[in-house]
């Protein structure tokens, strides 16, 4: 059990268009959802924490106006990048915290954008 | 500050050696939890293992076990018999209230396991 999808896995789009990252818990009930972000080679930086019908709270330094974080349910958060640029182009991971689950955060398999 | 420090950006190790991954960390939290996962080339985050900062006992799941130096502040991960498919990036992961699992999780930079044939 504990599982995360993503959708879409990967996408494409133009500079400044905007693109929407979907993240869900398909067997169990999210307390709380995270966003990261993921570069080449490089390790996950998490953007934001999200609860069900409430703010995200977001990391210094991520634009919450650029990264919107819409939590609509316990099971499905959302991650939409408006006006994409190609800087914005990177690996986006969600993952989800489950009560009387595991310590661990449980994690989907992440999102490849670039943005040409 | 860096709160995780992984020094092995790359270790090349032959198959069926043990490995040790380092992990340090910085906290002054008496209470917290420390993890690792194994990202393969998907990219997917597979969760490894787990240590709280209370529990007596090094942790092990498997070939996994976690050498835990509580004093040192070192987390380290050794993987018995390593195998092909143990190649992979190796992320240390520490979250400061370790019986919140709301909280967030802070990783470090990695390291980047090669199993030699």
């Amino acid at each position: 059990g504990a599982v995360v999808s993503q959708h879409p896995s990967r996408v494409i789009c133009k500079s400044g268009t905007s693109v929407k990252i979907e993240c869900r818990s398909l067997d169990f009930q999210a307390t709380t959802m995270f966003w990261y972000r993921q570069f080449p080679k490089q390790s996950l930086m998490l953007m934001a924490t999200s609860n069900e019908g409430s703010k995200a709270t977001y990391e210094q330094g991520v634009e919450k106006d650029k990264f919107l974080i819409n939590h609509a349910s316990l099971t499905l958060s959302t991650l939409t990048v408006t006006s994409a640029h190609p800087e914005d182009s990177s690996f986006y991971i969600c993952s989800a915290s489950r009560r009387g689950g595991r310590e661990t955060q449980y994690f989907g398999p992440g999102t490849r954008l670039l943005v040409l | 500050a860096q709160k995780i420090t992984q020094t092995q950006p790359g270790m090349f190790v032959q198959e069926k050696e043990a490995v040790t991954l380092d992990c340090t960390y910085d906290t002054s939290d008496q209470s917290y939890g420390l993890f690792w996962y194994k990202q393969p080339s998907s990219g997917e985050m597979i969760f490894l293992i787990y240590q709280g900062s209370y529990d007596e006992q090094n942790a092990t799941e498997g070939r996994y076990s976690l050498n835990f130096q509580k004093a040192r502040k070192s987390a380290n991960l050794v993987i018995s018999a390593s195998q092909l498919g143990d190649s992979a990036m190796y992320f240390c992961a520490m979250r400061e209230a370790p019986m919140n699992r709301d909280d967030k999780i802070i990783f470090g930079k990695g390291t980047r396991l090669h199993i030699l044939p």
